[in-house]
């Protein structure tokens, strides 16, 4: 089954860090450009974070730009967010998400890791 | 970088409605443009891609349309797994990937 599972969600005081993982299987994740979308409680969707196939590009809202470092291991089949500096503004849960090749769009989804930032 | 505005922000609509939903780009997008049916609770789900192309197992009661900078989401005979929170979302290389703000297809 072609699946994506994200991890490392959790509670952290503002001014903290996080490191979340996302875990894919099924595929071959080498060959595939993933990104990161958030969803605050309540709220619509939010681009957050893409990186290519080969880990060498890699792009950020400006949300998140400076206090965030997206990567990926291929031999792991994983991807990753840092997340530092967190604010409050950041609780959310994050979805990992594919992208159909050549049509840009985000065709599989992990089911989300809920990060809260309170104090 | 390019905003996308949905509308309406609410639909109220019973079983068997035809549904129509309305996405607008602040530029010309092409037609790299994709819809999304996302419910509560769970992750998004890929409904159209490159504006009107129908991803694999969505049923074809759902079609999508345009191009530039105005594309629609059709749901011909709204059934009632169909209530759900739909959201556009756009592809530019130079503004990578936003999403409308969403549309609530509520119960009439």
């Amino acid at each position: 089954e072609v699946q994506l599972v994200e991890s490392g969600g959790g509670l952290v005081r503002p001014g903290g860090s996080l490191r979340l993982s996302c875990a894919a299987s099924g595929f071959t994740f080498s060959s595939y450009e993933v990104n990161w979308v958030r969803q605050a409680p309540g709220k619509g969707m939010e681009w957050v974070s893409y990186i290519s196939t080969s880990g060498s590009t890699v792009y950020y809202a400006d949300s998140v730009k400076g206090r965030s470092t997206v990567s990926r291991d291929n031999a792991k089949n994983s991807l990753f967010l840092q997340m530092d500096s967190l604010r409050a503004e950041d609780t959310a849960v994050y979805f990992c998400a594919r992208v159909k090749s050549w049509a840009r769009a985000f065709d599989i989804w992990g089911q989300g890791t809920m990060v809260t930032v309170s104090s | 970088d390019i905003q996308m505005t949905q509308s309406p922000s609410t639909l109220s609509a019973s079983v068997g409605d035809r549904v129509t939903i309305t996405c607008r780009a602040s530029q010309s997008i092409s037609n790299w443009l994709a819809w999304y049916q996302q419910k509560p609770g769970k992750a998004p789900k890929l409904l159209i891609y490159k504006a009107s192309n129908l991803e694999s197992g969505v049923p074809s009661r759902f079609s999508g349309s345009g191009s530039g900078t105005e594309f629609t989401l059709t749901i011909s005979s709204l059934q009632p797994d169909d209530f759900a929170t739909y959201y556009c979302q756009q592809y530019n290389s130079y503004s990578p990937w936003a999403f409308g703000q969403g549309t609530k297809v509520e119960i009439k």
